[in-house]
């Protein structure tokens, strides 16, 4: 089965400073999907940054950028010129690519606190 | 406009009631599903459907009973409230077509389940 890990329950970072955000997974499979997903307190699940597997290129949307290491099977998030919007809890998730309608498998999460 | 809608948004009531959450997609999903949040945030897949069809049902109690009338809507109906039932509830809604696209699983705002 598959694992997703998040290592850090808490993050602060300064506002305007780049704070990253760690997720190990685990998985057999060679070809999947990885996501990160913000919930502000309003508990909307905002999808952040899609990674697909089988894609070398890290992905990356305006501030939001992930350092996907394969063989490490790491999906880190990197959140640069932090902003007050940006305090949240986030989750990393591992999909499997079959027909479209295979479950997410979430980490713990993280709290991040942007300090103003 | 809302993309996956869910009522109720909160909902309280007495152990041993029995209650249901409607879940609506306007975004011409064929794929829906149910996702608990228990109160240390952790999320994980109850079940889902794909054109009516259930595909996943992740050892869930019998009390829960999900229904799909059509492609746009999931319900979600609990028999017998217990304690431990409360939660958020998250309905999620996600495309099978092309490989971007039906990896990518859209939520509604969640509803908060309160049991007494």
């Amino acid at each position: 089965a598959q694992t997703v890990t998040q290592s850090q329950p808490e993050m602060s970072v300064q506002e305007a400073e780049t704070v990253t955000l760690s997720c190990t997974y685990d998985t057999s499979e060679s070809d999947y999907y990885l996501f990160w997903y913000k919930q502000p307190p309003s508990r909307q699940m905002i999808l952040v940054i899609r990674q697909e597997a089988y894609k070398q290129q890290n992905a990356t949307e305006n501030r939001f950028s992930v350092n996907f290491q394969k063989a490490a099977k790491s999906f880190s998030l990197k959140i640069s010129d932090s902003q007050l919007g940006d305090a949240a809890m986030y989750f990393c998730a591992y999909r499997r690519p079959n027909f479209g309608n295979e479950k997410l498998t979430f980490g713990t999460g993280t709290r991040l606190t942007i300090i103003p | 406009d809302t993309a996956v809608s869910q009522t109720p948004k909160y909902l309280v009531t007495q152990m041993g009631n029995d209650k249901s959450i409607k879940c609506e997609q306007n975004l011409g999903h064929d794929t829906m599903y149910w996702y608990k949040q228990d109160s240390k945030k952790f999320l994980k897949i109850m079940f889902s459907y794909n054109n009516k069809e259930l595909i996943i049902n992740e050892t869930v109690p019998n009390r829960f009973s999900p229904k799909s009338p059509d492609k746009a809507h999931l319900n979600l109906h609990i028999n017998s409230l217990e304690l431990g039932d409360s939660a958020v509830y998250f309905c999620a809604s996600s495309k099978r077509g092309t490989r971007g696209e039906r990896d990518t699983q859209y939520f509604g705002p969640g509803t908060r389940l309160t049991v007494l």
